[in-house]
């Protein structure tokens, strides 16, 4: 079955400077790799995620995530960070047809002024 | 407005008597599912359903059940709540595998079981 760790429990960065979230998973076979968002109080929103090819996939809002597989790591970064990004971040995975979606145990991103 | 609907929002009971949590989806998704969350394990997946009359255990199945008699209704039952079910609880839907498809989360609901 498939895991995901997220070693970094709590990342405080100061406005405009890059972060990096780190996401490594575990599975035997291929998998699907996503990262949501969640701002203070409210559910999760997809951010970006991979399926198949090119490794590096972009949001909207400025985060890329690069696909490693001889790593098993699926890192989240953004060049210079904004008060507003300021929230939860899980890295989640699933398996190929899988049709259930195992959750990272989340990494909160404080950006500080 | 295309959205997922929990209710209650906050729930506060006693150990076991029974509580269902609803949650509705207006987008025509063929694909929902519970998860819990809790500090420091992130969101694991109680139940997921395919479609209807179609429900499989996810990670962390006991003390739960749901059915899928409509397409956009998934409740979420707790029999005979214990304390350790106190969690924040999230419905979640998309239109097909969450693999493939962008999976949309509902407000929350907190439960505190005394």
């Amino acid at each position: 079955a498939q895991s995901v760790t997220q070693l970094d429990s709590q990342v405080p960065v100061f406005e405009e400077a890059p972060v990096e979230l780190r996401c490594n998973y575990s599975s035997s076979v291929s998998v699907y790799l996503f990262w949501y968002v969640q701002y203070p109080n409210q559910g999760l929103q997809l951010l970006l995620k991979y399926l198949s090819g090119s490794t590096l996939v972009e949001s909207i809002n400025g985060f890329e995530a690069e696909f490693n597989k001889s790593q098993t790591s699926f890192h989240l970064r953004k060049p210079s960070v904004h008060i507003s990004d300021t929230a939860e971040y899980f890295c989640a995975v699933s398996e190929g047809y899988g049709q259930n979606f195992v959750f990272g145990p989340g990494t909160r991103l404080s950006v500080l002024p | 407005e295309a959205q997922v609907t929990q209710n209650p929002r906050y729930l506060i009971t006693v150990t076991g008597k029974k509580l269902t949590v609803t949650c509705s989806q207006n987008m025509n998704h063929e694909y929902m599912s519970w998860y819990r969350q809790d500090p420091g394990l992130g969101l694991r997946q109680i139940y997921y359903s395919m479609n209807v009359e179609v429900t499989d255990k996810g990670d962390v199945p006991e003390g739960y059940k749901v059915s899928r008699k409509e397409k956009r209704n998934f409740p979420l039952i707790l029999e005979s709540p214990s304390p350790n079910q106190t969690s924040l609880y999230f419905c979640a839907s998309s239109l097909d595998r969450p693999s493939y498809n962008e999976q949309f989360f509902g407000p929350g609901t907190r439960l505190t079981v005394l």
